[in-house]
């Protein structure tokens, strides 16, 4: 299928590891994207890996593509209130960015 | 800088009555342009595309309409609203190519009663 799939929920207590996962479809995808939602606005692109890149750093957060199961995570290292929002998975066909369902991350304090 | 508006942000609508929203980019040219719905409940789910002016994607078959008439305006449209129609509809762009960040405007959303 065409599905990008995600969960929709996660929660967490602030300061603990937070780690989203997601499935695409599309072995050719050359990006694969992270964005993040706060409550009514448009998406923001939090991070992104190459499909030749098995993991990439940026500060807190940490991707992890495993190609061989198309499988792709976002771990928030020290989550904070501030990370409440959804996270998008998306991958790039072509000219579309095909996006999941989107997880929506609690943070308890 | 690029900056890309999106408007109006938010709308009630009839059953049945017309609808156009409107995206404009500006501090770029030739780019690629999206609309996207978001539904409650649901993922966000791709409704067209544009790859240069006039020239327009249709991906999920349903009574909206979209049209590109300058190279930096794209316009959603439909002639007769339907319940299901309600949603968040967010307009994005990115440079002309394949693949790349796409810049999303603040959304509109549109509630047909």
């Amino acid at each position: 299928g065409e599905d990008v799939e995600q969960s929709l929920f996660l929660s967490v207590r602030e300061g603990d590891s937070s780690v989203i996962n997601c499935t695409y479809t599309d072995s050719s995808s050359t990006y694969l994207y992270w964005y993040k939602q706060e409550p009514g606005a448009g998406l923001q692109l939090l991070t992104y890996i190459f499909s030749n890149m098995d993991m990439k750093q940026d500060q807190r957060l940490t991707v992890l593509l495993n190609k061989k199961d198309k499988h792709l995570s976002l771990r928030i290292a020290d989550t904070q209130t501030g990370d409440s929002a959804i996270y998008f998975c998306a991958e790039s066909r072509w000219f579309k960015t095909i996006f999941g369902a989107g997880t929506r991350l609690f943070v308890k304090a | 800088s690029q900056t890309i508006h999106q408007w109006p942000a938010t709308l009630v609508q009839p059953v049945g009555s017309p609808l156009s929203l409107e995206c404009t980019v500006e501090g770029t040219s030739n780019p690629n342009l999206y609309w996207y719905r978001q539904a409650a409940g649901r993922g966000l789910q791709l409704l067209f595309y544009s790859v240069g002016i006039g020239q327009i994607s249709s991906e999920v078959p349903q009574n909206l309409s979209a049209s590109r008439p300058q190279d930096r305006q794209f316009i959603l449209s439909s002639k007769k609203l339907l319940l299901s129609d309600s949603g968040f509809y967010l307009c994005a762009w990115r440079p002309s190519g394949e693949g790349g960040e796409l810049f999303f405007g603040e959304g509109s959303r549109l509630t047909v009663l």
